[in-house]
């Protein structure tokens, strides 16, 4: 089944504590990007890379981190989580450039940091 | 950027009901999805509809994007289709996909 999976689906932890959230796809899609969705924002954009070692930032960088090292996975790294990151998590993955194609869009992830 | 607005924000239906949810947006686009967020928080790709009418069972949709809008049609509403419609799309050599602020349905048996 064509899916891009995120894990894991919920997560609390500390201040400061380094996570990494994963996404992978099993679509050979080279576009691939994070979401971030909060009560009255809406759903912005962190980064996104348009193929293996390319990535770019987002609307809302500041904090995260990611890596294509492979064109299946593009984790989201956050180095020092501060609770201002509490929000619900998105990866998105397209086939070429996005342009002419539809995004698929992971479960999400539930991160609260105390 | 490119801007989406839609409407109605929330819409209230008894179950049966047929309902039409609006999307405008500010320039030409390439790419235009219309996603259900379940009460779940999960994201449900519904159509992808640069241009043209497609169905899926009760649901279709409309985009004229000479008009710069488009439309999603919910027929004989079941409580199943409760949730956040977002309108998305993108436009020009933007890759970022924008989103609009969504449409909360509640259906009611």
């Amino acid at each position: 089944e064509a899916q891009v999976t995120q894990n894991p689906r919920y997560l609390i932890t500390v201040t400061g504590k380094k996570l990494t959230v994963t996404c992978s796809q099993n679509m050979n899609h080279e576009y691939m990007s994070w979401y971030r969705q909060d009560p009255g924002l809406g759903l912005r954009q962190i980064y996104y890379s348009m193929n293996v070692e390319v990535t770019d930032k987002g609307d809302v960088p500041e904090g995260y981190k990611v890596s294509r090292k492979e064109k299946r996975n593009f984790p989201l790294i956050l180095e020092s989580p501060s609770p201002n990151q509490t929000s619900l998590y998105f990866c998105a993955s397209s086939s070429g450039e996005g342009a002419f194609y539809g995004y698929t869009f992971g479960s999400g992830t539930r991160l609260t940091v105390v | 950027g490119i801007q989406v607005e839609q409407s109605p924000p929330d819409l209230i239906l008894q179950e049966g009901a047929n309902s039409t949810l609006r999307c405008n947006f500010s320039d030409s686009v390439n790419n235009l999805q219309w996603f259900h967020q379940n009460p779940w928080g999960q994201l449900i790709n519904l159509f992808y509809i640069p241009s043209g009418t497609k169905q899926n069972g009760r649901l279709s949709a409309t985009t004229v994007a000479t008009e710069r809008y488009s439309l999603l049609y919910i027929s004989s509403s079941q409580t199943t289709d409760s949730g956040v419609y977002f309108c998305a799309l993108r436009g020009g050599n933007d890759y970022k996909l924008s989103f609009g602020a969504g449409t909360t349905v509640t259906v009611r048996a």
